[in-house]
């Protein structure tokens, strides 16, 4: 079946670092992709989506490219802040309508 | 802005306790969710909903059953509470169109001695 996997956590930076999450999907056809973070107490919150190959999502700094050569969906950003501070997780919404995300990777971000 | 709400932040329960979970979203969302989330495993789909009184079994329902009276409002019921439901609790709903983006809400971290 469909599924997402993304790179192991927690995952450590300085401040003003260059960020790349791994994610990698399996799917049946040409599958939407989504990051959506999670911060500390709060549910997850989507941060961009990508509908179709080369697309690119982008929000908050943070930029993600739909790679359907690479079945692949990295995001990336930067110069994280402390703010940045999350889990992170990828997702797909399948042919069939599900959502499936990956296992999430915590970001610790330093001053 | 949409918003989900979970009645509780925190709940610890008891063992064999009935345990009800309470979401509700104001924006006339069709679609309801809840998952469960746990470390090194991400998210798991227990139950969801498309409708007013419909619901679908996810990837975990056993030990789980919903209530979805109200459009608005989507419960989660523990029969019978175990220690091997001790989790975050995540409610979320979307619009039928293409079931996402799915909108979350806090959380209820429940744990049951």
């Amino acid at each position: 079946g469909d599924s997402v996997t993304q790179m192991e956590g927690p995952v450590t930076l300085s401040e003003e670092a260059f960020l790349t999450i791994n994610c990698t999907y399996t799917a049946t056809g040409y599958p939407s992709l989504f990051w959506y973070v999670q911060y500390p107490g709060e549910g997850l919150q989507l941060l961009l989506k990508a509908t179709k190959a080369d697309d690119k999502g982008s929000n908050k700094g943070f930029e993600a490219t739909y790679r359907k050569e690479t079945t692949s969906f990295h995001l990336e950003k930067g110069s994280v802040q402390v703010s940045d501070s999350a889990v992170y997780f990828c997702a797909l919404k399948s042919r069939d309508d599900k959502i499936i995300f990956g296992k999430g990777t915590r970001l610790h971000i330093l001053p | 802005d949409v918003k989900v709400t979970q009645s509780s932040r925190y709940l610890v329960k008891r063992t064999g306790e009935k345990v009800f979970l309470e979401c509700v979203q104001d924006m006339d969302h069709e679609n309801m969710f809840w998952y469960r989330q746990d470390p090194g495993l991400g998210l798991r789909l227990i139950y969801f909903s498309y409708d007013v009184k419909m619901k679908e079994k996810g990837d975990i329902p056993e030990g789980y059953s919903v209530s979805r009276e109200k459009k608005e409002r989507f419960s989660l019921i523990l029969e019978s509470a175990s220690t091997n439901q001790t989790s975050m609790y995540l409610c979320a709903s979307s619009p039928r169109t293409g079931r996402w983006p799915l909108h979350f809400g806090n959380g209820t971290r429940l744990t049951v001695t």
